[in-house]
């Protein structure tokens, strides 16, 4: 099982709607992750947290808001959103950012623009 | 620029049989990690296995090893005998340098049958 906790497991909204997917870990890391993935392609990196600090904002559209209220927890606050916006979200941690900690994923979040 | 590239869209094996899949990789630097991750329809993303540049032995984990090789730039996934629960996506990524993104490669869809 793994021990990065994402909720909820499915969510559908309308573009007008205001959101949020919630992720915790429990592992002490100190790198949490926000990735999105459409279908049969690779995730993609949106938002970096180290150390509770926002490190990579990989131009993300302002209509995602990531927030780290502490080391254990990293929600993303979603607004307005667009149909192809649709597609698992995943969030993830590490111990830190080093090349060598492994990163390890939660089951991840359906996300459903209607 | 860092790259990952997996060839192989799909792979089909039987039961109990063994399965390479392939992954080759391009960087400039020296200090790197070499991840492979499994993906089900469910959407969670499983860590697999994890080789490190500087590791002289090729990482193993129960039922999968990796086939790193270095001077090819090559770190295959080998699955020894299968079974029907093996049936996934499966994505090779990589990490090179304190502080940068896993990347991830296209990913191969695997299917054991019976």
């Amino acid at each position: 099982d793994t021990e990065v906790t994402q909720t909820p497991k499915h969510l559908v909204m309308g573009m007008t709607n205001k959101k949020s997917l919630k992720c915790e870990q429990h592992m002490g890391h100190r790198a949490m992750y926000w990735y999105k993935q459409k279908a049969k392609k690779p995730p993609e990196l949106m938002f970096v947290y180290s150390y509770e600090k926002l490190s990579i904002n990989e131009s993300v559209p302002s209509r995602f808001s990531p927030e780290c209220p502490n080391s254990s927890l990293l929600n993303l606050h979603l607004h307005a959103l667009q149909p192809e916006d649709s597609a698992l979200y995943l969030c993830a941690s590490s111990q830190d950012r080093s090349t060598g900690n492994t990163i390890y994923f939660g089951e991840g979040s359906w996300l459903t623009v209607v | 620029a860092q790259k990952i590239t997996q060839t192989q869209p799909g792979m089909f094996v039987q039961e109990k049989e063994a399965v390479t899949l392939d992954c080759t990789y391009d960087t400039s630097d020296q200090s790197y990690g070499l991840f492979w991750y499994k993906q089900p329809s469910s959407g969670e993303m499983i860590f697999l296995i994890y080789q490190g540049s500087y590791d002289e032995q090729n990482a193993t984990e129960g039922r999968y090893s990796l086939n790193f090789q270095k001077a090819r730039k090559s770190a295959n996934l080998v699955i020894s005998a299968s079974q029907l629960g093996d049936s996934a996506m499966y994505f090779c990524a990589m990490r090179d340098g304190v502080g940068t993104a896993l990347i991830f490669g296209k990913g191969t869809t695997l299917s054991v049958s019976s």
